[in-house]
């Protein structure tokens, strides 16, 4: 089976720099995604990684080594609207592309 | 450009009573349609999926049943609705060919 492992909380100021860590137990997948959900909202999408190494959007960056079986997603200049819950998710080989299995969710709390 | 509707928002429904949640997706053919579950503060729990109209995977044995009358139409049903059915139902959306998918706005439920 397939399993994910966020912390549950992690709390940062304003401006700083937080990482969101991601271990996982997969047989193999095709690549691992980072959602981002506000209080009440949907899941939004923010970032792929079907290679190993470091993605970069914008403020926001997301890593991946498939040796160490870990990813991470990376917000930089963190601001009050980056509180929300961040999802880490892998497409799985054994679902045919269609199966994402998502992590339980970090809840980032951003504070002044 | 591409719109994903879900309704209803909200949904107070008592024990054993039926459940026909809709939702629908425009400007784009041939999506692959996704319904999941999220109970509070935890992550997404992928429930069933489809690919094409009148083809539906099973994700989780439950009194749930999923059909997709048409392309772009993904209707999540219960006979008989039990406690632990509830939580936030998300319908998601994504082309043949890409990683990322795009979520719905949610459905509320609560069964009291």
């Amino acid at each position: 089976g397939q399993s994910l492992e966020q912390p549950s909380e992690v709390t940062a100021v304003e401006g700083a720099i937080v990482q969101i860590n991601c271990t996982y137990q997969t047989s193999g997948f095709y690549g691992l995604s980072w959602y981002q959900q506000h209080d009440g909202g949907a899941p939004t999408f923010l970032s792929y990684n079907a290679l190993d190494g470091l993605e970069e959007t914008g403020r926001f960056s997301s890593f991946l080594s498939r040796s160490d079986s870990y990813g991470y997603l990376l917000l930089q200049e963190l601001q009050m609207k980056d509180s929300a819950s961040y999802f880490c998710a892998v497409r799985p080989f054994s679902g045919g592309y269609n199966k994402l299995i998502f992590g339980a969710g970090t809840r980032l709390a951003v504070h002044p | 450009s591409q719109t994903i509707h879900q309704w209803p928002a909200t949904l107070v429904q008592p024990v054993g009573s039926p459940l026909s949640l809709e939702c629908t997706v425009e400007g784009t053919s041939n999506p692959n349609l996704y319904w999941y579950r999220q109970a509070a503060g935890r992550g997404l729990q992928l429930l069933f999926y489809s690919v094409g109209i009148g083809q539906i995977s099973s994700e989780v044995p439950q009194n749930l049943s999923a059909s997709r009358p048409q392309d772009r139409q993904f209707i999540l049903s219960s006979k008989k609705l039990l406690l632990s059915d509830s939580g936030f139902y998300l319908c998601a959306w994504r082309s043949g060919g890409s990683y990322e998918q795009y979520f719905g706005p949610g459905t509320r439920l609560t069964v009291t």
